[in-house]
């Protein structure tokens, strides 16, 4: 069965740094597209970044450069590491698993983990 | 980047309606189109991929077509479990991939 659990989210000052985590089961990381997606409060989801099985990686405009997907393959978790906070950032974050079968599309999600960004 | 706008934002219904919501992308995306539900508090679940691909699990009422720029999703007729908020994703190409902004089905 396919899962993924998400940890890691709290609330941080602005300009601060924060590590998400996802632990996935069912399926290999280093095998498969993983991806993060995040909602504000009362908005609708956005995505966020993603990692190839080839290790390539993707990111929205509003985050580059501020944060980075990795992955530890040994662990079979996803990461993203998050710099540079802005209260924007606010959000629930979820990691999804990217189906490939005739397109891209996340078919399994985790339960999301919030990140509040305020002083 | 290629934006995908959802009409209508919002809309009311009665349990037996058939419900269409439309998705339009800002240019071509083939059918590299999928649906989204999600209820409060939950996370997304994935409802069809491709444009028309009925994801494993979900209920046949629910179906999608377009290709190019314009897709529907249509819920052939509403059932309580089914009000909910919509969102269409395009994932043509390389990322960034996008979301509609959502269609929320409410109790008439």
């Amino acid at each position: 069965e396919v899962q993924l659990v998400e940890s890691g989210g709290a609330l941080v000052q602005p300009g601060g740094s924060l590590r998400l985590s996802c632990a996935a089961s069912g399926f290999t990381v280093s095998g498969n597209y993983v991806t993060w997606v995040r909602q504000a409060p009362g908005k609708g989801l956005e995505w966020v970044s993603v990692i190839y099985s080839g290790g390539g990686t993707y990111y929205a405009d509003s985050v580059k450069g501020r944060f980075t997907i990795s992955r530890d393959n040994s662990k079979n978790t996803l990461y993203l590491q998050m710099n540079s906070l802005r209260a924007e950032d606010t959000a629930v974050y979820y990691c999804a698993r990217v189906g490939v079968v005739r397109g891209y599309y996340f078919d399994y999600w985790g339960q999301g983990t919030l990140v509040t960004v305020s002083s | 980047d290629i934006q995908v706008t959802q009409s209508p934002l919002s809309l009311s219904a009665s349990v037996g309606d058939r419900v269409t919501i439309t998705c339009r992308a800002s240019q071509s995306i083939s059918n590299y189109l999928n649906w989204y539900q999600q209820k409060p508090g939950k996370a997304p679940r994935l409802l069809i991929y491709a444009a028309s691909s009925l994801q494993s699990g979900v209920p046949s009422r629910f179906s999608g077509s377009g290709s190019g720029t314009d897709f529907t999703l249509t819920i052939s007729s509403l059932q309580p479990e089914d009000f909910a908020t919509y969102y269409c994703q395009q994932s043509y190409s390389t990322p960034p991939w996008t979301f509609g902004q959502g269609t929320k089905v409410e109790i008439k």
